[in-house]
């Protein structure tokens, strides 16, 4: 069974700081790694999609790496603002299909 | 401006009924996907379609059932609602090959 793992499942963080949080899936059959942001009463967003061992995507404040060797994802926000509230959720697809699995999330609270 | 609307943001029902959740694009997407989720878990996929009239079963297709008529309309089903299927309902569609996700902002459906 595939299993996407999040951590921390929820982080406050002050305004002004800067936070990074955890995706691990397989890496085995890796193909791409997402990372969406999902914010209250709106519809999840895609904020990166990776695909090479190494990868580093960026935008904005907000920047992600990739080790598929050892199967994790790190998401950065530098100088967290009220308006990165949100969860942030990573999934996993292998080669054999083009399926997400999702993980649950890390719901980031930015206290002013 | 990609758009992925669903029919009702909120919705109350009574167990037994028949529960019809319309989702619709505007992106001329081939694949369309129907999730729901429930705190603690991630996005679990309940059906998806890579085309017209063709339906294939996710991790978790009891109790529902899906349409495809039409290319920008996918409709999840809930034949016999039942309390356990109280839930966010959310749908998504993609370009073919595992490429991004755009999702809808969600129905919140409850079943009393």
């Amino acid at each position: 069974i595939l299993n996407v793992e999040q951590s921390p499942q929820s982080l406050h963080v002050q305004e002004g700081d800067s936070t990074n949080f955890t995706c691990s899936f397989p890496s085995s059959n890796f193909y791409a790694l997402h990372w969406y942001r999902w914010e209250t009463a709106k519809s999840p967003e895609a904020l990166f999609v990776m695909t090479l061992n190494g990868d580093e995507k960026k935008k904005g404040r907000i920047s992600a790496t990739l080790n598929t060797k050892e199967g994790y994802s790190y998401l950065y926000i530098k100088g967290s603002q009220p308006e990165d509230s949100a969860t942030y959720l990573c999934a996993f697809t292998s080669d054999s299909n083009y399926q997400l699995i999702w993980g649950a999330g890390t719901k980031l609270i930015i206290k002013p | 401006d990609v758009k992925v609307t669903q029919s009702s943001r909120y919705l109350v029902k009574r167990t037994g009924e028949k529960v019809f959740l319309e989702c619709v694009q505007d992106m001329d997407h081939e694949n369309m996907f129907w999730y729901r989720q429930d705190p603690g878990l991630g996005l679990r996929l309940i059906y998806f379609s890579y085309d017209v009239k063709m339906k294939e079963k996710g991790d978790i297709p009891e109790g529902y059932s899906v349409s495809r008529e039409k290319k920008e309309r996918f409709s999840l089903i809930l034949e016999s609602a039942s309390t356990n299927q109280t839930s966010m309902y959310l749908c998504a569609s993609s370009p073919p090959g595992g490429n991004i996700q755009y999702f809808g902002a969600g129905t919140r459906l409850s079943v009393l």
